[in-house]
Parts: structure tokens; sequence; C-alpha cells
């Protein structure tokens, strides 16, 4: 059984880029979530994905989006970024019978200066 | 707005005692909670999970305790070992969506 896998493990942007995180999820899950989480706090929810569709959203701004893709691999894109926007991005997946049971990614460290 | 939180930051145990770690919940119409462990570099690890219409569920080494009526939730972990020692989170869910909401995390540091 493959694990959640997401890529790359680091980045650093400057402030304004737009950035582009992967995800592939753990083999069977057809459920996608992405997580924030800052350094010392706990992940904060940004949306899931379900049947490539939005499937709910944390309070993120418009400039958090996604994708789902049909094999249920999915990126989180950010535009303009900003210096708030440095954070661990986790990827989590889960089966459609047990969506709240979440499978973790190691994440993606996001710096921007 | 709903939360769920932690009462104590950083916990230290001697190695071979047991650990409790506490959660406070607030949102009244949550129905499943689960307890994480992150270690330093990686995501966080699913632990064990209890649904609403339970009290007390046990898993290897760990035992979760839920209090509805205060909305108290609690992992027990039992002859607590040196890799142990990682931040624990509690999360909840209310449905919908399945949104899984976390807590600020508690780091359990274990003494050889």
């Amino acid at each position: 059984e493959t694990g959640v896998t997401q890529s790359p493990t680091h980045l650093i942007k400057t402030r304004g880029q737009q950035v582009t995180l992967r995800c592939s999820s753990q083999s069977g899950h057809n459920t996608v979530s992405w997580y924030q989480q800052a350094l010392g706090q706990g992940p904060q929810f940004i949306f899931q994905y379900y049947r490539e569709e939005e499937n709910g959203r944390g309070n993120f701004p418009p400039r958090f989006s996604g994708l789902q893709f049909p094999n249920y691999s999915s990126e989180l894109n950010v535009n303009a970024l900003e210096l708030d926007d440095s954070a661990l991005y986790l990827c989590a997946s889960s089966s459609g019978t047990e969506h709240e049971k979440l499978f973790f990614g190691s994440g993606t460290q996001l710096s921007v200066l | 707005g709903e939360s769920v939180g932690l009462h104590l930051p950083t916990l230290s145990v001697q190695e071979g005692d047991n650990s409790i770690i506490n959660c406070a919940y607030s949102n009244s119409a949550s129905d499943y909670f689960i307890w994480y462990k992150q270690e330093s570099g990686k995501g966080p690890q699913f632990i064990i999970d209890i649904r609403s219409n339970m009290d007390k569920r046990q898993g290897q080494r760990v035992t979760v305790l839920l209090n509805k009526t205060v909305k108290h939730l609690s992992l027990q972990i039992a002859a607590t070992q040196p890799g142990d020692s990682a931040v624990y989170f509690c999360a909840d869910s209310s449905g919908g969506y399945q949104k899984v909401t976390f807590g600020t995390g508690t780091k359990l540091q274990v003494i050889p």
C-alpha cells in the first residue's frame, strides 16, 4: 500500500509569486484534504476535494485554490504569496467510507521571503 | 467560533510511566474525535478515534476517553516510551463535509 506523498518537500518563494504544491493520495483513497500548519500551531483546514470537486472550504481567501485529478491526486495553488503564507502545507487522503480518518503526507515546507 | 483546545502545551513524563493528555472541545455538534501524533519533520499520524456514541476506546497501549457532558477528551498512553515523544493533537469532526478541526497540540517529552 502506497502512502500519501507530497512534492516538493521544501520551497522558497518571494512575496507576490505563485506556487503549486502536489499530492498523491494513498491507494484506495478518493478524498484529499489540504491543511496549513504554522510553526507551533495545529493544522488549519484549507479545503477538501472529493471526486474532483471542492467539497468544503475553510477560512482561506480565494487566492488559495486546488484541483483533484481522475487518479485522485491533487494540487494546491497559492497566488500572490504573502509572508504569512510561510508554513508547512499538509495533504491528507481518506477513503469514501471514512472521510474523517485522515492519512497525512510529510508536507511541503513553504518559505515566503 | 467553535474550537478544539488543549489544557497543557508541554507534558514531561518519566519513561515507563503512564501519560495523560487532555483536550477540551466546544462544538456540541462534534460527533467524531481523533488523536494524532506528529513527530518532527513528519505529518500527523493517526493514533486512535472515537465516535460520540462511545465513552471509551482502547488500542495498543493507548486509550481514549470521551466525556460529552463536559466536552472533554483524553488520551492515555500506557508505559510511555522514548518513541512516544512527539506533539499530540486532538481533532474533531461534526459531519457535513467531514472537515476535521485540530487543536494547538501538546508536546510530550519522555524522560529516560
